[in-house]
């Protein structure tokens, strides 16, 4: 079982219209949570990076939050352009320096014209 | 460009043969991940490396796989006799210790491995 789930597995919205992407984990206890962006062929890209005691994050139109008792995260983007259109990669690290990431399996988000 | 870079960008091999790729990572970050990626799914962690050190390596690293990292800078992964299961794409990532950010990990583009 994926120690990190992610919904919904795809999403397809219109340009211009906002989106919240879900990640529930079960890795604990944990160092800090990660947002990653990673278009078709590429290698992921980080956008944001929030600690255990930390409950939001923003990266201009990227807002995530944390609810570490119910070990869920959102991915919120606003005012969506098609560059958007990507897969958003959930990460947990675990507390041990970092070493380790464990990858959700991703939402596939598709913006339309 | 001073960022992550991998070569090739894209493999096709037949089964049986051996390949090998190669990670730069971003100067002076002392550790380097590799991971694998198949279609549709996150990345999974396959070994890292601190300066020269291989540190951890996962389950998924079987013997066909290894990884140096002679000088602690460039990395190589080669996989002896592929299988059509090593199709997948194989990520490499750098991090700096002292860099603070939660030992953030910068990703290259990524190998392409095509086994026929």
């Amino acid at each position: 079982k994926n120690q990190v789930e992610q919904s919904p597995q795809s999403l397809i919205i219109l340009e211009g219209k906002n989106c919240t992407l879900q990640c529930n984990y079960t890795v604990s206890p944990f160092s800090n949570l990660r947002w990653y962006k990673q278009d078709t062929g590429r290698g992921p890209v980080s956008l944001t990076i929030m600690t255990f005691s930390e409950n939001t994050k923003s990266n201009g139109r990227y807002t995530a939050t944390l609810d570490a008792d119910t070990k869920q995260s959102s991915l919120h983007i606003t005012a969506s352009q098609l560059s958007d259109s990507a897969s958003y990669i959930c990460v947990v690290s675990d507390p041990f320096g970092n070493e380790k990431l464990t990858f959700g399996t991703g939402t596939r988000l598709t913006i339309i014209p | 460009d001073t960022g992550v870079s991998q070569d090739p960008r894209h493999k096709i091999t037949k089964r049986g043969q051996n390949v090998t790729f190669r990670c730069d990572p971003i100067s002076e970050h002392n550790r380097l991940y590799w991971y694998r990626q198949t279609l549709g799914q996150g990345p999974e962690f396959l070994t890292y490396f601190q300066n020269e050190a291989q540190l951890e390596k996962s389950r998924l690293l079987s013997d066909r796989f290894s990884a140096e990292r002679p000088k602690g800078s460039f990395s190589t992964l080669e996989i002896q006799r592929t299988e059509q299961g090593d199709s997948a794409m194989y990520l490499c990532a750098s991090s700096s210790r002292t860099s603070g950010d939660h030992n953030e990990q910068f990703f290259g583009p990524g190998t392409r491995l095509t086994v026929l």
